[in-house]
């Protein structure tokens, strides 16, 4: 089955850097990524999402980025603020197939101000 | 998107009890998930629900632990049956929304800890 692996684990920038998150996954087949950020004490919210078809995908200050033969794709947010402090999760699943949304196991995002 | 109500949003509960977590969503949808979230862990699925039919598990879980009702098109609850410190865990109960089965939607979740 498909495993999803996201590094870092915890990353710390300053109020205005750029911050990335990367995803590796293991099934070929996987044609959909998407992104989800969780506050403290809040459910994943849906920011962001990429399908197989498609290199890159950007909203304002976020972008995804889709390598389909390396089988990675990434998360970048720039200009970051203080309250882009969350955790995020990467997902991959074959889109129709009936297979379930497989997560990452989440990156801890902290902006200083 | 839907606006996805969870209650409770969290219960502190005594070993060998059960919980029950509703999930109501503002629209029909066809497909709801729920999901267990372990302290600082990553998304597991439970188990699909679907309207009129028994709950799909994932493997791992099972019905006489985790029992779901899928009544309607906006409602579901999962059952925490028997319960030990190790269900002690955040509950998600998320929504499909459009084609296919990739863009979920997720309440804010249940705070279950197990004494």
């Amino acid at each position: 089955g498909e495993n999803v692996e996201q590094h870092p684990s915890t990353l710390s920038v300053q109020e205005g850097d750029s911050a990335v998150i990367k995803c590796t996954y293991s099934d070929s087949a996987s044609n959909y990524f998407p992104w989800y950020k969780q506050e403290l004490g809040k459910g994943p919210q849906l920011i962001i999402d990429i399908r197989s078809n498609v290199g890159e995908k950007k909203d304002q200050r976020i972008a995804v980025t889709l390598n389909k033969t390396a089988k990675h794709f990434s998360l970048h947010i720039t200009e970051t603020q203080p309250e882009d402090s969350a955790v995020y999760f990467c997902a991959a699943t074959t889109s129709g197939a009936g297979t379930a949304l497989i997560f990452g196991k989440g990156t801890t995002l902290s902006v200083s101000s | 998107s839907a606006v996805i109500s969870q209650k409770p949003s969290r219960d502190i509960c005594q070993r060998g009890t059960s919980l029950t977590i509703q999930c109501q969503v503002d629209s029909q949808v066809t497909m709801m998930f729920w999901y267990r979230q372990q302290p600082g862990q990553s998304l597991t699925l439970i188990a699909t629900a679907n309207q009129g039919s028994e709950a799909t598990y994932e493997s791992g879980f099972v019905i006489d632990k985790f029992p779901i009702s899928r009544p309607n098109l906006t409602f579901s609850t999962l059952t925490v049956s028997n319960m030990s410190p190790e269900d002690s865990s955040i509950y998600l109960c998320s929504v499909e929304i459009g084609t296919g089965r990739e863009k979920l939607f997720f309440g804010s979740g249940t705070q279950l800890s197990v004494l």
